[in-house]
């Protein structure tokens, strides 16, 4: 059974370019969950979708949107990029208790 | 809102000694608590887990109990090995509708020498 799985494993972009990361969750899971980890930090809850909406969201601007699938699988949107986008985005998956993580994308903006 | 504060690191010990990494944490009602666990190049892995007040999680060696008088999720371990080099991040999770939201501390380095 494959874990969560995430694309691409690194991303370089520019200011003010927008990027698209995406999530494919555990087998059977229903919930995908984004988080923002910038280095040496703690990853930070940008949102969550279950049933292709947004359930809740983090602290995060609108600039941050996301999408999820009928297969449950997930996308997070970043437009208008900022330096400080720069960070591990974490997707997490989960149905009902335990979230499991994917390996993460390193953003890189210049 | 919800917190969680971890001790500063990091934290070198070698083989065999005794681990403990404090966190605290700040929240309204009943949250759950966890230890993840992050190798080098890895995402999380859930160390061990607790859902209410005086349970006790544990997982390859390591434990935690929820002290909610004190607000408190200690993680230790009694012998520690070269492969639990790692960082460790306490987390919590709100209950109710903000179910699997979780909040994280900074995390806490650990370095473990031969």
């Amino acid at each position: 059974d494959a874990g969560v799985t995430q694309s691409p494993t690194h991303l370089i972009k520019t200011r003010g370019q927008q990027v698209t990361l995406r999530c494919s969750p555990k087998s059977g899971h229903d919930t995908v969950s984004w988080y923002q980890q910038a280095l040496g930090q703690g990853p930070q809850f940008i949102f969550q979708y279950y049933e292709e909406e947004e359930r809740q969201r983090g602290n995060f601007p609108d600039r941050f949107s996301g999408h999820q699938f009928p297969n449950y699988s997930s996308e997070l949107n970043v437009n208008a990029l900022l330096l400080g986008d720069s960070a591990l985005y974490l997707c997490a998956s989960s149905f009902l208790d335990e979230q499991f993580f994917g390996p993460g994308t390193r953003l890189t903006v210049l | 809102g919800n917190s969680v504060t971890q001790m500063e690191g990091p934290v070198t010990l070698s083989e065999e000694a005794f681990l403990t990494i404090n966190c605290t944490y700040t929240a309204t009602g009943y949250p759950s608590l966890f230890w993840y666990v992050q190798y080098p190049g890895e995402g999380l892995q859930l160390l061990l887990k607790a859902t209410k007040a005086d349970d006790k999680g544990s997982n390859k060696g390591f434990e935690a109990t929820y002290r909610k008088e004190t607000t408190s999720f200690h993680l230790e371990k009694g012998s520690v090995q070269v492969s639990d080099s790692a960082v460790y991040f306490c987390a919590l999770s709100p209950g109710g509708t903000s179910y699997g939201k979780l909040t994280f501390g900074q995390g806490t380095i650990l370095t473990v020498h031969p």
